[in-house]
């Protein structure tokens, strides 16, 4: 199993503003995986972050907006950049062991 | 890409009743079938997964069978409580040739066990 601590559990920004979230895993991992979540809404996948490589983004999302960092093996960060209240979302990063994804608690982030 | 649907969006069962969530996915090349729980404000937690040489797996009053053919899978709970009350996701995952994988999800089935 991994354990992940994710910071900041919630944030209020203001629009125009950035927001960087921080995971932190208790193992060394090849992958991580940040997640958007909407209110009541399913798990989308924003981007895939490997160690000492650019990371992976899926369609719709795109680097200028949601920055990753994977500067070692036990931690990433995702920025959201100049906010809009439709990035109001909940953010999740994950790992994987065998097969079974493991999540942060989540950021909930709210944009006013 | 993979696609993954899932049905029904809520189901609302007594305690005791069996509830019965099903998901369709798009790629056949698709291996391996979790399903999370997430109570609310909480992180999604695995609670039984499938592999694609399995036809069914069971763990106490969870059980997950998959039809290859088909390409759909089931999550079926049996003897419900009122703490099986949550969203629950299924989702489908591809792994390369490079060893890269990621987990596509259904949209969620919000369960409400009524005592």
């Amino acid at each position: 199993s991994a354990v992940i601590s994710q910071k900041p559990s919630r944030d209020i920004c203001q629009r125009g503003t950035s927001l960087t979230i921080q995971c932190q895993v208790d193992s060394q991992v090849t992958m991580m995986f940040w997640y958007r979540q909407q209110p009541g809404q399913s798990l989308t996948l924003i981007a895939t972050a490997n160690q000492g490589s650019e990371a992976t983004y899926e369609s719709g999302f795109v680097i200028d907006k949601f920055p990753i960092s994977r500067p070692n093996l036990t931690f990433s960060t995702l920025t959201v950049s100049n906010m809009s209240p439709e990035d109001s979302s909940i953010y999740l990063c994950s790992v994987k062991g065998e097969g079974e994804a493991f999540f942060g608690q989540g950021t909930r982030l709210t944009v006013v | 890409g993979e696609n993954v649907e899932q049905h029904p969006s809520t189901l609302s069962v007594q305690e005791g009743d069996s509830a019965v969530i099903k998901c369709t996915y798009s790629d056949s090349a698709s291996n391996y079938f979790p399903w999370y729980k997430q109570e609310l404000g909480k992180r999604p937690q695995l609670i039984i997964d499938i592999r694609s040489n399995v036809g069914e797996k069971k763990d106490q009053r969870i059980a997950v069978t998959l039809n290859k053919t088909a390409k759909h899978f089931s999550l079926h709970i049996t003897e419900t409580q009122p703490e099986d009350s949550a969203v629950y996701f299924c989702a489908a995952q591809r792994t390369m040739n490079s060893g890269y994988s990621t987990l596509t999800f259904g949209k969620g089935t919000m369960l409400l066990v009524s005592p």
